[in-house]
């Protein structure tokens, strides 16, 4: 299976500042053939189902505010919040999809400093 | 509107069996692969189960496979868990979560509320 690692668990950012969650696969996760990132990003917030933030490492999904955006490629992934708003405070989850043994990493909580 | 509602969850004893559904509306269910997904008290998500549109394919977490079925009813808009000899480690919240393609799984477009499922003696 393919491991996917956050850092940090959890962070605490100042309103208006810049959050940035680390997701490292234990391999790559972009199909050559189509130059894809099989990676995903979630928000969590407290008592509620996930929600889809983010596919193919970059793509938000569709009504997600744009100061949610995704990087990376290959095995080292990163979730950027550029200016943390109240109602961020979640947990978020990175996802790869390029195995059929979906896996997620372990989460990492986002609080108001 | 999509709209998925689990229902099922409750209390069972270890080595028992349980079975979830997970009823779909507001989309053309057979179009769409679907999926289980858990969530442990206070601990992260773990995939475990998807299965195709049309039913044909489906896949397993290593952690369940053997002891759980996933299963469709395409006439019914239904998806199923078959769960059998649960430990107490399969005690989580159970979230059925509908796939944007058809035929591989992919992401969680969409989520269920969940249904608990608690194992103990």
């Amino acid at each position: 299976d393919i491991v996917m690692t956050q850092s940090p668990d959890s962070l605490a950012v100042s309103l208006g500042e810049r959050a940035t969650i680390n997701c490292k696969s234990s391999q790559s996760v972009l199909y050559s053939s189509n130059n894809q990132n099989y990676l995903a990003w979630y928000q969590q917030k407290p008592g509620q189902p996930p929600k889809l933030l983010i596919y193919w490492a970059s793509t938000r999904e569709s009504g997600v505010p744009d100061r949610f955006s995704g990087s990376g490629s290959g095995t080292d992934f990163t979730l950027t919040i550029s200016s943390l708003q109240a109602e961020d405070v979640a947990v978020y989850y990175c996802q790869q999809y390029y195995s059929t043994t979906l896996t997620f990493g372990g989460g990492t909580k986002v609080e108001i400093k | 509107e999509v709209q998925l509602l689990e229902s099922g969850g409750g209390l069972v004893q270890p080595g028992g069996s349980l079975r979830l559904s997970c009823a779909a509306s507001g989309f053309t269910f057979s179009s769409y692969a679907m999926n289980w997904v858990r969530q442990a008290p206070g601990k992260g998500l773990e995939w475990v189960s998807g299965i195709s549109g049309d039913g044909g394919s489906t896949y397993y977490a290593d952690s369940v496979k053997g002891r759980f079925t996933i299963s469709r009813d395409n006439s019914k808009n239904t998806l199923y868990l078959q769960m059998n000899s649960v430990r107490a480690e399969d005690t989580a919240v159970y979230y059925c979560a509908k796939d944007p393609a058809a035929a591989t799984l992919t992401v969680f477009h969409y989520w269920g509320q969940g249904t608990l499922l608690t194992v103990s003696s």
